[in-house]
């Protein structure tokens, strides 16, 4: 069965370096997610791409953060300037398209920031 | 918000009795999402019921929806105890995000 998948499934950077998240969608999937869960907290919206570009986004996600599908497959998250904040497990998610479809998580990158 | 808020917040209960999580929003939607999360690990869709349904069944798990309460359950017939995990309805807007609440957290003992 079709998955979304993401890497690395855990990160550890010094604060104000710049990471890279990467996921890989499931192939068919029109509509891009990220989602990010500080530990003991909500799940939460970052951002929506679709058509190569950003379709919705969050207070969350700032001039810090950018997102981008570089190629037909990778769908990647940057942080610019990683702070302590920005520890939490980040989520992608996809979906075919239309209104009704379900999206699909992949089982998410643990970022650390030190 | 569209916001999904889950009730209870915990849940105890002994493997093979019956589970049901509830859940309400704010606003209108084209759908509602639920979904389980294991300890630390990423969220597993259950089930999708749309906005113009009233109950859908999967398995063990049955779903209802009514708007004009805008509310769903989440009903787990005959839990077992890898059933225990977080639970959470995710309705979707017009823009299409999905907005979590804090969740159930499910423990089946055996």
């Amino acid at each position: 069965e079709p998955e979304v998948t993401q890497t690395p499934s855990h990160q550890v950077t010094q604060m104000g370096q710049e990471v890279i998240l990467r996921c890989v969608p499931i192939s068919n999937h029109l509509y891009f997610y990220w989602y990010r869960q500080i530990l003991g907290q909500k799940v939460e919206f970052l951002v929506s791409f679709y058509n190569n570009e950003i379709s919705e986004k969050s207070e969350i996600f700032d001039d810090q953060f950018s997102v981008e599908r570089p190629d037909g497959s990778n769908f990647t998250l940057k942080i610019r300037s990683t702070k302590l904040e920005d520890s939490a497990m980040y989520f992608c998610a996809s979906r075919v398209g239309g209104l009704y479809n379900e999206q699909f998580f992949g089982p998410g990158t643990r970022l650390t920031v030190l | 918000s569209q916001q999904g808020e889950e009730d209870p917040q915990a849940l105890s209960i002994q493997e093979g009795e019956n589970a049901t999580m509830n859940c309400s929003y704010k606003t209108s939607i084209n759908n509602l999402q639920w979904y389980r999360q294991n300890s630390g690990r990423g969220l597993v869709h259950l089930i999708l019921i749309r906005s113009n349904e009233r109950e859908k069944h999967s398995g063990r798990l049955r779903v209802t929806l009514d708007t004009s309460k805008k509310s769903s359950s989440l009903l787990i017939t005959a839990s077992r105890a890898a059933d225990t995990a977080s639970y959470f309805c995710a309705p979707r807007g017009s823009q299409g995000n999905l907005i979590f609440g804090k969740g159930t957290k499910l423990s089946v003992k055996p």
